[in-house]
Formats: C-alpha cells, sequence, structure tokens
C-alpha cells in the first residue's frame, strides 16, 4: 500500500523568502509523484510531476521539486515567494504498475505568504 | 489537456435527500474518478468508473451510498445517497490523461 505524509500542516512565510515544503512517501512500488496547488474556493491545479528521469522537476509559477529515491521525498521549493503563493498544496502519488493512475494524496500544506 | 465540468457547483441539501453530481469532459477517456474532499482534509478517492461496467469502490465508500454510472466515454454522475451531515464535501471529479490527473472544480455540497 502507498502512503504520503506531508509533514507540515501550515506554513507561514514573508514574501521574498524562500519555502520548502515537505512529502515522503512510502510505496513497495515505483511511483509517479505530483504536486497540485488548491487555491481558496478553487479547483485543483498541477504544479509539477515526476515521472522518470531527471530528478530535479521544474513546474509552474517558480516551483521545482527534486525527486530522492533513497529518502522517499518529493519536496517542493521555491526561492522567492509571492503573497499570491497563499493556498493548500497538495503532494500525490500513482501507482506506476497499477496502471489504473489511483492517486493517493498528503494531508495538504496550507502556505500563508506575509507581507 | 482535458477540461472537465461539474455540476452543481454546489449545493445545500436536506438530511435523508439525495444529490446527484454531474461529470462532464471534453475528450473520451476510459477511466474516471471520483474523490472526496472533507473539511480541512485531503482527497480521499471514492471509486474509479469505467464505462459500460461497474464502478470499483475504494474501502469505506459503497455502492448503497454513492451510486457511480458512466453511460458513456465522456460522462459520469456520482449520487450521494441518504445524505447526513457527514456528507457535507467537496466532491470532484477527476480523469487521466498524459500521465496527469486533470480535475473538475468540485462540487461543494453542505448537508443540513
Amino acid at each position: 500500500a502507498q502512503s504520503v505524509t506531508q509533514l507540515d500542516s501550515q506554513v507561514p512565510v514573508f514574501e521574498e523568502a524562500p519555502v520548502e515544503l515537505r512529502c515522503n512517501y512510502s510505496s513497495s512500488v515505483s511511483v509517479y509523484l505530483f504536486w497540485y496547488v488548491q487555491y481558496p474556493n478553487q479547483g485543483l491545479q498541477l504544479l509539477l510531476k515526476y515521472l522518470s528521469g531527471s530528478t530535479l522537476v521544474k513546474g509552474i509559477n517558480g516551483f521545482e521539486a527534486e525527486f530522492n529515491k533513497s529518502q522517499t521525498s518529493f519536496h517542493l521549493r521555491k526561492p522567492s515567494v509571492h503573497i499570491s503563493d497563499t493556498a493548500e498544496y497538495f503532494c500525490a502519488v500513482s501507482d506506476k504498475t497499477s496502471g489504473t493512475y489511483k492517486y493517493i494524496f498528503g494531508t495538504g500544506t496550507r502556505l500563508k505568504v506575509l507581507a | 489537456s482535458a477540461v472537465i465540468s461539474q455540476k452543481p457547483s454546489r449545493d445545500i441539501c436536506q438530511r435523508g435527500t439525495s444529490l446527484t453530481i454531474q461529470c462532464q469532459v471534453d475528450s473520451q477517456v476510459t477511466m474516471m474518478f471520483w474523490y472526496r474532499q472533507q473539511p480541512g482534509q485531503s482527497l480521499t478517492l471514492i471509486a474509479t468508473a469505467n464505462q459500460g461496467s461497474e464502478a470499483t469502490y475504494e474501502s469505506g465508500f459503497v455502492i448503497d451510498k454513492f451510486p457511480i454510472s458512466r453511460p458513456n466515454l465522456t460522462f459520469s454522475t456520482l449520487t450521494v445517497s441518504n445524505m447526513s451531515p457527514e456528507d457535507s464535501s467537496i466532491y470532484l471529479c477527476s480523469v487521466e490523461e498524459g500521465g496527469r490527473a486533470f480535475f473538475g472544480q468540485g462540487t461543494r455540497l453542505t448537508v443540513v
């Protein structure tokens, strides 16, 4: 069985500061990894994904994440945040081998960017 | 990229009643997924719906409570039956395309 752990439920950070949102996963098989963002009263939007290849993945809005297989982590980073980055961020995994593309989501990290 | 439309976007329902949520995709997809997002929590997969067959439900979800239809490759419905306040959640439809999931805007359900 797979699981996703987002260690921080809330992360306050000042504008223009760097931020890292942590995600660890557990799986006995190879997985795809994703970060989604949910702005207030909106649906989920894909930030970035790791399917294969380079372990450093760049996404939209200046975000990037690094897949670390040995640590089973997929932390999300941004070097300088904006007020508009305030949102809920979800890490998710999908089993590569099952072919069903079922997603397991973490509990989410609420990023609050302070002026 | 797939575009998903969900209806209704929100509703307030009386306990004991049922609500059917519609999900329309602008392209043909093999599998459609229904998720629930309870207040302050993450998304939980309810079921996977394939066209022409019964939906596959995840642990903790049953067909009597959440019947699903999948009449064609672009449409699905989820019914929340005999609702109670605990069913108050956001319900999201999702499809997979090109190795990533696309989500509808969600249906925000409040049961009173």
